[in-house]
C-alpha cells in the first residue's frame, strides 16, 4: 500500500511563479487536508476537504487553493508564491471527518526566492 | 481561541525517563493526541486518550491527562536513540478540527 504520496518532495520557485503540489491517497479515506509546518509554530491548517466536490478553509488558507474531484486526489495549488510560503508541506487523511487517525505523507519542502 | 502550546526542546539521557508536556485551551476537545516525526519524514501517530480518560499506558509510553488544568503530557520510559524525534501534541475539539502544537524536539544522548 502506497499510503498518502506527495509530490514533488523539493522545490524551488520565484516569486511570483505557480505550481501545484500533488497528494494521492489509496486508502479510500473521504478527508484529506493540507498543513504547513514552519519552525516553532508547528503545523497550521491549510485547507481540507470532507469528500469529492467538498473543500473548506483551515487556519491559514490565503494564497492557496484546492479542488477534490476525486477522493483520492487533493491538490494544493499556490496561485503566486511568495517567500512567505517557503516552508515544509504536508498532505494528510483519514477515514472519515471525526476523531480518526490522520496518515501523512512524507512532505514537500518548498522554498519560494 | 484554539491554542497548543508544549516547550521547543527536551534533552535526556539513554536509559531515562522523559516527560514532554502540553496544554491546551479548548476544554471541550473530545480526544488528544500525540504524534512523533522523525527526521525528512512525515507525522505518525504514536497514540491517543479519550477526554474521559485520566491516564493510558501502551508499552513504555503513558498519557497523562489532567482535564482541569487543560494539561497533558507523555512519559516515554527507558528512552533511546531511536526516541530521538519530534514529539507533537494535538487536539481534537468539537469545531472538527485537528489543532498541532508547536512540537517538542527530544534529544536523548548516549
Amino acid at each position: 500500500n502506497a499510503g498518502v504520496t506527495q509530490t514533488p518532495k523539493f522545490q524551488v520557485l520565484k516569486t511570483g511563479q505557480s505550481m501545484t503540489l500533488q497528494c494521492a491517497q489509496d486508502m479510500n479515506h473521504e478527508y484529506m487536508s493540507w498543513y504547513r509546518q514552519d519552525p516553532g509554530m508547528g503545523l497550521r491548517l491549510i485547507h481540507y476537504s470532507v469528500g469529492a466536490g467538498i473543500t473548506d478553509q483551515g487556519e491559514v488558507p490565503n494564497g492557496y487553493n484546492v479542488s477534490r474531484s476525486t477522493t483520492e486526489d487533493f491538490p494544493l495549488r499556490l496561485l503566486s508564491a511568495a517567500p512567505s510560503q517557503t516552508s515544509v508541506y504536508f498532505c494528510a487523511s483519514s477515514y472519515g471527518t471525526g476523531n480518526e487517525k490522520l496518515f501523512f505523507g512524507s512532505g514537500t519542502q518548498l522554498s519560494v526566492l | 481561541g484554539e491554542d497548543v502550546e508544549q516547550s521547543l526542546f527536551l534533552s535526556v539521557r539513554e536509559g531515562d525517563s522523559s516527560v514532554i508536556n502540553c496544554t491546551y485551551t479548548d476544554s471541550s476537545s473530545t480526544y488528544l493526541y500525540w504524534y512523533k516525526q522523525e527526521p525528512g519524514a512525515g507525522l505518525q501517530l504514536l497514540t491517543y486518550i479519550f477526554s474521559n480518560m485520566d491516564m493510558k499506558q501502551d508499552q513504555r509510553l503513558t498519557v497523562l491527562l489532567n482535564k482541569k488544568d487543560k494539561h497533558l503530557s507523555l512519559r516515554i520510559a527507558d528512552t533511546q536513540t531511536g526516541d530521538s524525534a519530534i514529539y507533537f501534541c494535538a487536539e481534537f475539539n468539537q469545531g472538527g478540527k485537528l489543532i498541532f502544537g508547536q512540537g517538542t524536539e527530544l534529544s536523548v544522548k548516549p
